[in-house]
């Protein structure tokens, strides 16, 4: 069985304050990608990293993929109380197979 | 671009009755659909993978009598919960994955919340 370990589950924070999600697997993935959930709703794509070292930009978000492609974090910079949701990381390792997916990082960020 | 979407959006049914989900990739030619279930506060779980024209692969633990999946076309797959029992009542999500861009990328639908009385 292949696993994404995500960390931490559930994180309450301040606004304003800094946070870091976190992705790891022994597998090596062929991409990674980072979704958002919000209740009663699909989740949404953030980002795809593909290359090992990659990092991307969102506003305030901040993607890494590790040198080795087993490996992920998402960086959120002055969180606000619209951050707030359900953030999944899912590995792939291969074109048109099942998405390895996190259990899920459950963040609350609190005005 | 890549949008998936899903009906209904919302489903109340009696038990014993069978409810048809439909997810459709509105933008882009979808080669191979996922089906997954999520419980409430829980990451998603996947159901059945479902390659256009070919049969769906169906994970350990799901009875594929129970969920029939139906890829007729490549914007088109449908779930089927038959003869539905209350322990049904879930949250049922489609993605898919195209024929261009990240392949490996799958696009989620908005998800269909079955509750079955």
């Amino acid at each position: 069985t292949q696993l994404l370990e995500q960390s931490p589950q559930f994180l309450s924070i301040q606004e304003g304050e800094n946070l870091t999600v976190y992705c790891n697997s022994s597998s090596v993935f062929s991409s990674l990608q980072w979704y958002r959930q919000e209740p009663g709703e699909g989740p949404v794509l953030l980002v795809t990293v593909v290359t090992g070292g990659e990092v991307k930009k969102l506003k305030r978000l901040t993607f890494q993929f590790g040198d080795a492609r087993k490996d992920s974090s998402l960086h959120i910079t002055a969180a606000q109380p619209g951050d707030t949701g359900l953030y999944l990381c899912a590995g792939a390792h291969s074109g048109n197979t099942p998405l390895v997916f996190g259990k899920g990082t459950r963040l609350s960020v609190i005005a | 671009g890549a949008v998936v979407s899903q009906h209904p959006s919302r489903v109340i049914c009696k038990s014993g009755t069978s409810v048809k989900i439909e997810c459709r990739s509105l933008d882009f030619q979808a080669t191979t659909m996922f089906w997954y279930r999520q419980f409430p506060k829980q990451s998603l779980m996947l159901m059945a993978t479902s390659n256009e024209g070919s049969k769906a692969t169906y994970e350990q633990g799901v009875e594929k009598d129970k969920f029939l999946i139906n890829h007729a076309s490549l914007t088109l797959s449908t779930l089927t919960v038959t003869s539905a029992h209350p322990e049904d009542s879930s949250f049922y999500i489609c993605s898919a994955t195209g024929t261009s861009g990240y392949t490996d990328t799958q696009y989620f639908g908005p998800g269909t919340r079955l509750t079955v009385l």
